[in-house]
């Protein structure tokens, strides 16, 4: 057990809604990593926070935003949903702010139908 | 771009085999990092190496960095069924890319 716990684990939604995902770090922790998971584009780092600031971002797109609260656990909202966004979704954490191992949750699988 | 690219793609040994995976990448590094995914799961770390050192241990795992070459390579030794797995090189410049991955498979 990594100690990064996402929910949901499964989400089942249609086209144009809008979700949110939900992820608390390991204990300790500091920064929020958000990852897609697809079979045909890979890992994708989409963001990255650090003790509720944005530290870095990826490719990710304008429909997606995300935050970290200040009892560090994070979200990531993603609207007006289209069948590529169907992926498995990982939320990792690490103690520092670079040149940590992260640590991953178990991720939220979402389809879009 | 900075995104590690592992060779092979996938490769298929038989219990008691080492397995060599590699990973290149374009640009420059703070950190180069591997970790395992089994099928669906989350992926766990397994090894960080710093930009400055050149080779690290960790039980049956050995990685090697050289920075001249923008390489990295992770050796499994005495490989077991329950390494079988999908294996990732991370890098990280300032955001902590994955590659595509290497699967593993093992067979007893």
């Amino acid at each position: 057990d990594s100690g990064v716990t996402q929910t949901p684990k499964h989400l089942i939604t249609a086209t144009g809604q809008r979700v949110t995902l939900r992820c608390s770090p390991r204990s300790g922790d500091l920064s929020v990593y958000w990852y897609q998971q697809s079979l045909d584009q890979g890992l994708q780092f989409l963001i990255q926070y650090y003790n509720g600031e944005e530290r870095a971002k990826g490719n990710i797109l304008e429909r997606f935003s995300a935050q970290q609260f200040p009892d560090l656990h994070s979200e990531l909202n993603l609207s007006s949903l289209e069948l590529g966004d169907s992926a498995l979704y990982f939320c990792a954490s690490s103690v520092g702010w670079r040149d940590s191992p992260l640590h991953f949750g178990n991720g939220t699988r979402l389809t879009v139908t | 771009s900075q995104q590690g690219e592992e060779d092979p793609q996938a490769l298929s040994i038989q219990e008691g085999e080492n397995a060599t995976m590699n990973c290149s990448y374009k640009t420059s590094i703070n950190n180069l990092q591997w970790y395992r995914q089994n099928s669906g799961r989350g992926l766990v770390h397994l090894i960080l190496i710093r930009s400055n050192e050149r080779e690290k241990h960790s039980g049956r795992l050995r990685v090697t960095l050289d920075t001249s070459k923008k390489s990295s390579s992770l050796l499994i030794t005495a490989s077991r069924a329950a390494d079988t797995a999908s294996y990732f090189c991370a890098t990280d410049g300032g955001k902590l890319i994955f590659g595509q991955g290497t699967t593993l498979q093992v067979k007893p």
